[in-house]
């Protein structure tokens, strides 16, 4: 695609549920990043993917966070049994290469947990 | 890991006035991005830039790699540029391949 997508863009759902957040990344690149934006926090990094694989998951906030990404190219983030704390906006980006390589962000996935 | 500091951490200008954004960060770095991000919340690419100087209209950047810090510079600055300014940078040699953003620093142009 043109741009990084993500779905959906605003989320609520209530303490307790599972949710899943979507994003496609741009056409041919092969890096793939989540972030999350919370008011206290700033931008933290959660995961990166480079082809299917995510060597590093230690930026997860928890094991209650896993990511996935299938063909090298659409990644699902899934939060189980949400928490208030994970009220956040979910960022994904993309480079065309992992490494030193410039990132584009798609326009993020705005969670409440209620 | 890195630190990264931008200030000032709010600017309040005048329409047309001209500004400087700076981005200091502790160790050596092998990616350096400006981001923007509008009122929407999406972050919009401004400059890749781990060393040396860009131009784009009326913005400009410079990053010192050597001695740490980058520099946006906003001329004739318009309301649409107000928004939170981002700086991030990702470590060298880059084993984390990440990128760690700084607190960001707010911008409101005033008509």
């Amino acid at each position: 695609g043109a741009g990084v997508s993500q779905s959906p863009s605003n989320k609520v759902t209530e303490k307790g549920k599972d949710v899943e957040l979507r994003c496609d990344p741009i056409s041919g690149h092969t890096a793939l990043y989540w972030y999350r934006q919370s008011l206290g926090q700033g931008l933290e990094f959660l995961i990166y993917f480079q082809g299917n694989s995510a060597p590093d998951k230690s930026g997860l906030p928890s094991d209650r966070f896993s990511a996935e990404r299938t063909g090298g190219s659409v990644s699902t983030l899934t939060i189980q049994r949400t928490q208030q704390e994970d009220s956040a906006v979910y960022l994904c980006a993309s480079s065309l290469v992992l490494g030193p390589t410039e990132a584009f962000f798609g326009q993020g996935t705005r969670l409440t947990v209620v | 890991g890195i630190q990264v500091e931008q200030s000032p951490p709010d600017l309040i200008l005048q329409e047309g006035a001209n500004s400087t954004l700076r981005c200091n960060f502790s160790d050596s770095v092998n990616n350096l991005q400006w981001f923007h991000q509008n009122p929407w919340g999406q972050l919009i690419n401004l400059f890749y830039i781990p060393s040396g100087t860009k131009q784009n209209g009326r913005l400009s950047a410079t990053t010192v790699a050597t001695e740490r810090y980058s520099l946006l510079y906003i001329s004739s600055s318009q309301t649409t540029d107000s928004g939170v300014y981002f700086c991030a940078v990702e470590r060298s040699p880059g084993a984390n391949s990440k990128l760690t953003f700084g607190k960001g620093i707010t911008l409101s142009v005033r008509p």
